[in-house]
């Protein structure tokens, strides 16, 4: 079945520090992936995508995700964070050719001045 | 343009009671999806629309939940005898329909059940 897995549930870094959170899924072949943020009382806002090709995907806010194929990853970065980050992130798997994700359980990112 | 809207934004309810939440998707998006998030969980996927038509209602967790959609635009998500286990925010999502489209989500609905 598929799955998605992000292992850390808080995460907290200073203001100015770099950023990975983990996404690890399970499915048989590539999927399509994503990365959505949301803010305390908003919903979901995509942060960046990954259908195919260049392996390492810029998105917004100066975020940029790594698809490993061998460790089945895509992990989200960022090299400096700002404290206007502190929110919850979740990443998404959707199999090819379909409309339904598969969202990971959320890492909350909090942000030390 | 607009976002996606839900109404209302917080629903505090009694045991028992029936309850609608509202969700007005993008102008021109055919997909819908509503999803259910609970504390410290993920998104729970609920309901899938295309058009007014739902091909996917596996993720209603029980009769008690039911979905319509009206003129391929605003969907309804419908609560009957809510129980206290139904509190939690309610998203609604929508995508231009093509497989593995980018889904837009709206703020949600916090529904509290007494």
């Amino acid at each position: 079945a598929q799955s998605v897995t992000q292992p850390d549930i808080h995460i907290t870094v200073s203001e100015g520090a770099s950023l990975e959170l983990r996404c690890n899924y399970s499915y048989g072949a590539t999927p399509y992936l994503f990365w959505y943020v949301q803010s305390p009382g908003q919903g979901l806002q995509l942060l960046l995508k990954y259908f195919s090709g260049d392996t390492l995907v810029q998105g917004i806010k100066g975020f940029e995700a790594e698809f490993k194929r061998s460790q089945s990853s895509f992990n989200l970065r960022k090299p400096s964070v700002h404290w206007s980050d502190a929110a919850e992130y979740f990443c998404a798997v959707g199999p090819s050719g379909t409309y339904k994700y598969i969202f990971g359980t959320g890492t909350r990112l909090k942000v030390l001045a | 343009g607009a976002g996606v809207s839900q109404s209302p934004s917080n629903k505090v309810t009694e045991k028992g009671k029936d309850v609608e939440l509202r969700c007005d998707p993008i102008s021109g998006h055919t997909a819908l999806y509503w999803y259910r998030q609970s504390l410290g969980q993920g998104l729970e996927f609920l309901i899938y629309f295309q058009g007014n038509s739902a091909p996917d209602k596996s993720g209603l967790p029980s009769d008690r939940f039911s979905a319509e959609r009206t003129g391929g635009s605003v969907s309804t998500l419908t609560i009957q005898r809510t129980q206290q286990e139904d509190s939690a925010v309610y998203l609604c999502a929508s995508s231009p329909g093509r497989a593995n489209n980018e889904q837009f989500f709206g703020p949600g609905t916090r529904l509290t059940v007494l």
